[in-house]
């Protein structure tokens, strides 16, 4: 089965960019998404087909995808992006969704 | 407005059984591939089933395939699980969740599972 892999925790100052790598073999050949969750909260799409946001995510979201590597990038870093970030694909060679383990961004 | 809310949660001894529900609002339901989505406590994000606009094709997580039964009634604009043999490791919040073709774009609040003696 696809697994992806994301790095557990992310650290960043407020008001610098946040990196959040997600790891998967050829990913870039698929589709890559991106939600964002707060504690007890449901998640959040904040990126989808790789670099698209959705109403109402700033455009201090950005992704990109290529080679074995998707990214999230999060500039200018505020105190409310603290949340778990995961990344999402349709592996069609087994008609599943699978989703990254998942990052903790915490802003010091 | 547009929204998801999940009910049917709840405690169940190890091999019992569950029905989730998910009623749907604000867009045609009928249109969109449906899904549930699980989160254990503490742990990441488990895709478990997915259905597709009229019900025709279903698909499963293989940890759960042959115990879980996903369908839909478009007339109610509900999705439903039905969970059986459920086992403690089946634990977890469940979402359902509207999806977009390959990704979820709509997420309701979640219904809490706990399967315990």
């Amino acid at each position: 089965s696809y697994v992806l892999t994301q790095p557990p925790s992310v650290s960043v100052a407020p008001g610098k960019t946040a990196r959040i790598t997600c790891g998967g073999n050829n990913i870039g050949s698929k589709s890559v998404h991106w939600y964002q969750q707060k504690p007890g909260q449901a998640p959040v799409l904040v990126i989808y087909y790789d670099s698209d946001r959705p109403s109402g995510i700033p455009e201090r979201f950005s992704g990109s995808n290529s080679g074995n590597t998707a990214i999230l990038s999060i500039s200018r870093v505020e105190a409310g992006d603290e949340a778990d970030y995961y990344c999402q694909v349709w592996d069609s060679s087994s008609d599943h969704h699978v989703f990254g383990t998942g990052t903790k961004v915490t802003v010091l | 407005e547009v929204q998801l809310v999940e009910s049917g949660g709840g405690l169940v001894q190890p091999g019992g059984s569950l029905r989730l529900s998910c009623v749907a609002s604000g867009f045609t339901f009928s249109r969109y591939v449906m899904s549930w989505v699980r989160q254990a406590p503490g742990k990441g994000l488990e895709w478990v089933s997915g259905i597709s606009g009229s019900g025709g094709s279903t698909y499963y997580a293989d940890s759960v395939k042959g115990r879980f039964t996903i369908s839909r009634d478009n007339s109610k604009n509900t999705l439903y699980l039905q969970m059986n043999s459920l086992r403690a490791e089946d634990t977890a919040v469940y979402y359902c969740a509207n999806d977009g073709g390959w990704y979820f774009e709509l997420w309701g609040r979640g219904t809490l599972v706990t399967v315990s003696s």
